[in-house]
């Protein structure tokens, strides 16, 4: 069973190109995250989605920044226009499908993404 | 607010010594509480969980966590430290389902080092 993939690894854009980050989830599950950790940052949710809905986008800036998970094919994470305070790795996470308010979750993390804006 | 506060931003050990990794949270009833590590490049790997019940929770590689409630933290300990273990760790807690839905919310991290 593979786990969550993410591509590219890396990437570099100059400033003002767009970013595309992309995002498998793990077989079976349909709860993706995306986070970003600045350097010697812990990591900072941006948003939370399921297959074709956005169910929280609050810690996503309010431009530039896109997120979708369409009925078919990876997560993506668009980052327009970039800068260099954009420079950070972005992690993808995965969970199953979610049954009970209170049943617990857990999150399988990808390598990441560790875009440099040059 | 939830927040998860890592007192120790760099800590370094001798090779068989104990480790002891401190996490306190702030979070208003019974948490979600996760313990990941993290080697140079790469991706997260969750070492333990806390859901509910027995409050002394066993992870992978060795470790272990104990929450206490009365002090609202979630240490995590290794009796013997490997030099494998070098790396950054992180603590986490579970957002409130009726916020910020399913989030995770984590500490700055704790950069572990371990001397021969």
């Amino acid at each position: 069973n593979a786990g969550v993939m993410q591509n590219p690894r890396h990437l570099v854009r100059r400033r003002g190109q767009e970013a595309r980050l992309r995002c498998s989830p793990m077989k079976g599950h349909s709860h993706v995250y995306w986070y970003r950790q600045l350097p010697e940052e812990g990591l900072k949710f941006m948003v939370y989605l399921q297959k074709e809905n956005i169910i929280d986008e609050s810690g996503m800036p309010k431009e530039r920044f896109s997120a979708e998970f369409p009925k078919e094919g990876p997560s993506i994470l668009r980052i327009q226009q970039v800068v260099r305070g954009d420079s950070a790795a972005y992690f993808c996470a995965s969970s199953p499908r979610l049954e009970l308010r209170d049943r617990p979750y857990e999150q399988y993390f990808g390598p990441g993404t560790r875009l440099t804006v040059t | 607010a939830q927040s998860v506060t890592q007192p120790d931003i760099h800590i370094t050990v001798s090779e068989g010594a104990s480790l002891e990794l401190r996490c306190n949270y702030s979070y208003g009833a019974t948490p979600y509480l996760f313990w990941y590590v993290q080697s140079p490049g790469q991706g997260l790997q969750l070492l333990l969980k806390y859901f509910s019940g027995d409050t002394l929770v066993q992870g992978i590689k060795g470790f272990e966590a104990e929450f206490k409630r009365s002090q609202s933290s979630f240490n995590l300990r290794k009796p013997s430290v490997h030099w494998s273990d070098a790396a950054e760790y992180f603590c986490a807690v579970g957002a409130d389902y009726g916020g910020s839905q399913g989030n995770l919310i984590f500490g700055k991290g704790t950069k572990l080092s371990v001397k021969p």
